[in-house]
C-alpha cells in the first residue's frame, strides 16, 4: 500500500525552466507535508513544508501548492538551476509528534546548463 | 554541532551474521527513528522512538530491532543479515514540536548482504 505517490520518477529540464513534482496522498489524518532534497551520497535535508490550511508556500524559488480535496500536493522550482540537480522527496506526517515521514518514491531531477 | 551520526558509513556483511548500526544525536531531541532507503521506493521507516525507553514498529519492521536507553543514542541491530536487508540506512531526529517540525537525517550507512 502506497500512501503517497509521487511523480514523474525521473525529470529533465533546461535550466531556467520550471521544474514540477506532483504527489498524492490517501490518508486525510496526515497533517504536515514536506518536501525533502537529497544530494548523491547524502541524506535527505527539508527543503520546505506545509499544512493542510494552507494552499500555497513560497520560498525564495520554491513553492508548494496543496489541494486539500484533491489530496494532492506539488512542488515548483523555479528558474531551476543546475545546482538543483538531485533528488527530491514528498512525505507526509502521520501524527505530527511523533517524527514519523510516509514517503513518495523520489524524483531524480537533472537540470541542464 | 554535529547534527546525527552514523556509523559505520560502509559495511558489507555475510547472511546470517549480525551487526548494530549506531546513531546518536547532539541536539537533545525526543523522537528518533530509522529508515531504510531503496530504488524506487522512497525511504520507509522501521523503527522509531518518541523517548529514552519508548520504542515501536514502523512500516517494515521485520529483522530489526531498536532500543533507546538515552536521548543521544538510537541504534539499530540486524539480527541475523539476509540479502533483502541490503539498502541505505538512515537514521533521523526531531525536537519537541515547540521548536518545529524539522526531521534532520544522517548521512547514511551504506549495508550490503552477500
Amino acid at each position: 500500500q502506497q500512501q503517497v505517490k509521487q511523480s514523474p520518477q525521473s525529470l529533465i529540464v533546461q535550466k531556467g525552466g520550471i521544474s514540477i513534482i506532483n504527489c498524492a496522498y490517501e490518508n486525510t489524518a496526515f497533517d504536515y507535508f514536506p518536501w525533502y532534497q537529497q544530494f548523491p551520497g547524502k541524506g535527505p535535508a527539508l527543503l520546505i513544508a506545509i499544512r493542510p490550511d494552507v494552499s500555497e508556500k513560497k520560498e525564495g524559488r520554491f513553492t508548494i501548492s496543496f489541494n486539500k480535496s484533491a489530496k494532492q500536493f506539488s512542488l515548483h522550482i523555479m528558474d531551476s538551476q543546475p545546482g538543483d540537480s538531485a533528488t527530491y522527496f514528498c512525505a507526509a506526517s502521520i501524527g505530527s509528534n511523533t517524527g514519523k515521514l510516509i514517503f513518495g518514491q523520489g524524483t531524480t531531477l537533472q537540470v541542464k546548463p | 554541532n554535529a547534527g546525527v551520526t552514523q556509523t559505520p558509513k560502509f559495511q558489507v556483511l555475510k547472511t546470517g551474521q549480525s551487526m548494530t548500526l549506531q546513531c546518536a544525536q547532539d541536539m537533545n531531541h525526543e523522537y528518533m527513528s530509522w529508515y531504510r532507503q531503496d530504488p524506487g521506493m522512497g525511504l520507509r521507516l522501521i523503527h522509531y522512538s518518541v523517548g529514552a525507553g519508548i520504542t515501536d514498529q514502523g512500516e517494515v519492521p521485520n529483522g530489526y530491532n531498536v532500543s533507546r536507553s538515552t536521548t543521544e543514542d538510537f541504534p539499530l541491530r540486524l539480527l541475523s543479515a539476509a540479502p533483502s536487508q541490503t539498502s541505505v540506512y538512515f537514521c533521523a531526529s526531531r525536537g519537541q514540536a515547540a521548536s518545529g517540525n524539522t526531521i534532520y537525517f544522517g548521512e547514511g550507512s551504506w549495508l550490503t548482504v552477500v
